[in-house]
């Protein structure tokens, strides 16, 4: 079985550009979350989405938005980038968080603001 | 709210010794408690989590966590120790439902041959 892939892998990107990152869970993972890393902050939570609706989110500001489509896969979208944006994002799926099971995550995107 | 803590930046054993990563939690309600690794470059790995039941949870890898309520914390150990466990760990806290994980700020491990 396909683990979680993350696209693309790294990025560089420019003040004030916008970005896009993508997520394709596991097969059969209707649960996708977002966290950003960083060596500052460490692993935070961005949001969470269970079948197109987005049920959790983190306090992160409306710059940073995100969408599941009816395959799961997920979209994350940064807006107005910021140098502080520069971080490792990962995703994550699962297959049932109503029944607690665990989040397998992606390699991540590596995201450069220059 | 819920949290975790990893009170260690780094943990140094030699290979073969046993080794042990340390976790606290502060959740209200039952709580749900995992264990994480990172190799350079990569994401995150599932090695176990803790529900309920047995306090000894046995994970991937040969890891394995004691969780004690009395001490609120969650312990990951290793009987013998690889120089390629060699990795940055978290431990990790969740929601019911298992929607947000609440991560620690992660404990470098290093095993020297």
């Amino acid at each position: 079985k396909a683990g979680v892939t993350q696209t693309p892998r790294y990025l560089i990107k420019t003040r004030g550009q916008q970005v896009t990152l993508s997520c394709s869970p596991i097969s059969g993972h209707r649960s996708v979350s977002w966290y950003q890393q960083t060596p500052g902050q460490g692993l935070q939570f961005l949001f969470e989405y269970f079948s197109e609706t987005q049920r959790n989110k983190g306090n992160f500001p409306g710059r940073f938005s995100g969408r599941q489509f009816s395959n799961s896969r997920s979209e994350m979208n940064v807006s107005t980038l910021e140098l502080g944006d520069s971080a490792l994002y990962l995703c994550a799926s699962s297959q049932d968080p109503a029944r607690n099971t665990e989040a397998f995550f992606g390699q991540g995107t590596r995201l450069t603001v220059v | 709210a819920q949290s975790v803590a990893q009170p260690e930046d780094q943990v140094n054993v030699a290979e073969g010794n046993p080794l042990t990563v340390k976790c606290t939690y502060s959740v209200s309600g039952n709580p749900y408690l995992f264990w994480y690794v990172q190799y350079p470059n990569r994401g995150l790995q599932f090695l176990l989590k803790y529900i309920t039941g047995d306090n000894l949870v046995k994970g991937s890898y040969g890891f394995e966590a004691e969780f004690n309520k009395s001490q609120t914390s969650f312990h990951l150990k290793k009987p013998s120790a690889l120089v390629s466990d060699s990795a940055l760990y978290f431990c990790a806290t969740a929601n019911t439902g298992f929607q947000k994980l609440v991560f620690g700020t992660g404990t470098r491990l290093l095993v020297s041959p």
